[in-house]
């Protein structure tokens, strides 16, 4: 069955460091997104691409935060430079489209410590 | 604005037991859908099921089933004869709106233990 690869899975890094995390979504999927899930909270969008092109970043803090999908397939997220509060899990989830039915497909996540 | 909220931060039940993890939410569309994932320690999250505002049939699948209320804006969820597999963090959501695409609203999530 396919899955939305996601690494590394853990990431321990020291405030002010630059961290980035690797997504790969389903073949085919043409929308990918990017949550963040604090410990003892849901996921909270933060970025989501259709193709290579970002449709809402409106909750990515954008002074720290980047991300990219060039070749409308893999997607990086970039924190730089990390600070204590990012502490967190990133979850990356693709679909085939776009639209209020449609499903989600989450990969394992990468949980970030931020010492 | 979208809100949805899951009361229950943690619920143990042992096995064999009926458990129910309720979900409210608050939309000012008239079109929106209902979702329910379960998060086991592994970390991803897993699709339980999706409903839609205007239909609200009940859907049993299993040992799990589904009661969704527009009058009290409930999407409530009840595991039957739970199983110590059950043990997970499930998660409501919500999205709505033709603006905000496929947008996912989660609630807090519920915790389960189910103990053998």
């Amino acid at each position: 069955e396919a899955e939305v690869a996601q690494s590394p899975r853990y990431k321990i890094t020291e405030k002010s460091q630059a961290v980035a995390f690797w997504c790969d979504p389903i073949s085919g999927h043409a929308t990918l997104y990017w949550y963040r899930q604090i410990l003892g909270q849901g996921p909270e969008l933060l970025v989501q691409f259709q193709d290579e092109s970002v449709v809402d970043d409106s909750q990515l803090p954008k002074d720290r935060f980047s991300a990219e999908r060039l070749k409308g397939v893999d997607s990086t997220l970039k924190i730089q430079p990390a600070e204590l509060g990012d502490s967190a899990m990133y979850l990356c989830a693709s679909s085939l489209g776009t639209g209020l039915t449609i499903e989600q497909f989450f990969g394992p996540g990468t949980r970030l410590t931020v010492l | 604005a979208q809100k949805v909220t899951q009361a229950q931060t943690e619920i143990s039940v042992v096995e064999k037991e009926d458990v129910t993890l309720d979900c409210v939410y608050e939309t000012r569309d008239t079109t929106y859908y209902l979702f329910w994932y379960k998060q086991p320690p592994s970390g991803e999250l897993v699709f339980l099921i999706r409903r839609n505002s205007f239909d609200e049939q009940n859907e049993i699948s299993g040992r799990y089933s589904w009661n969704f209320q527009k009058s009290t804006s409930s999407f409530n969820f009840t595991i039957t004869a739970s199983q110590v597999v059950d043990s997970a963090v499930y998660f409501c959501a919500l999205s709505s709106g033709e603006t905000s695409g496929s947008r996912l609203t989660f609630g807090e999530g519920t915790q389960l233990t189910v103990n053998p």
